[in-house]
């Protein structure tokens, strides 16, 4: 049952363009959610959050975009640098405070 | 304060074996999450486990995996008679109160032969 889904395994911009991932979820239940970046051979690392009462929160270069009604989300990193190049993970908690992982989206941050 | 500590950060069995791995939580961390990661796959959920208490096991198989936190010590998920499609990265993570961010171990990577 995946209810975070990332649609798009890959994803490959120029270095100083926009990276844009994406995010779909399916429980209403969700009322927090995450970004999480992972280099291989290492754990994923927390990025940036945004609770349901907010639709937009940005840290720097990275913004996330929460679209209730759309159970949707969004990560737009700008400007992207090659270091950005890496799997992002969305995830997704609810009252229960499980937490649930979409399968992750590889970004390429060419030079 | 150290990180999310996994142990070990290798491990091969054999079929039929049994596979033990640790995690030990951030410190003054109580909520402990369990996830696996097949290769080339994403981070799919296997157990959320608070101080002796097993909260969700709802992504666990319910034959040959279980998982513990006790009151001392770290947190455990074994899983017996190994098979070749238990080999995957199996991470912790720890929380300090939901909702929030999760720290991330480095994972423990299991091959089985």
């Amino acid at each position: 049952d995946q209810q975070v889904k990332q649609n798009s395994p890959s994803l490959s911009v120029q270095e100083g363009r926009i990276s844009i991932l994406n995010c779909d979820y399916t429980n209403s239940m969700f009322d927090y959610f995450l970004w999480y970046k992972k280099y291989p051979a290492e754990g994923p690392t927390f990025l940036i959050s945004i609770s349901s009462i907010k639709d937009k929160n940005e840290d720097g270069r990275f913004t996330v975009f929460l679209n209730k009604s759309a159970k949707h989300l969004s990560l737009h990193i700008v400007p992207s640098q090659p270091g950005d190049s890496a799997v992002y993970f969305c995830a997704a908690s609810g009252r229960n405070n499980d937490m649930r992982f979409g399968a992750g989206t590889r970004l390429t941050v060419k030079p | 304060n150290a990180g999310v500590m996994q142990n070990p950060r290798h491990l091969v069995r054999r079929r039929g074996q049994e596979a033990r791995l640790r995690c030990s939580p951030m410190k003054g961390h109580s909520h402990v999450y369990w996830y696996r990661q097949l290769p080339e796959e994403g981070l799919k959920f296997m157990v959320y486990l608070q101080k002796e208490n097993i909260i969700d096991e709802s992504g666990m198989p319910k034959e040959r995996f279980s998982a513990e936190f006790p009151k001392e010590g770290p947190s455990i998920l074994r899983i017996q008679q190994v098979v070749r499609g238990d080999s995957a990265a199996y991470f912790c993570a720890s929380s300090p109160l939901p909702p929030g961010e999760l720290f991330f171990g480095e994972g423990s990577r299991l091959t089985v032969l």
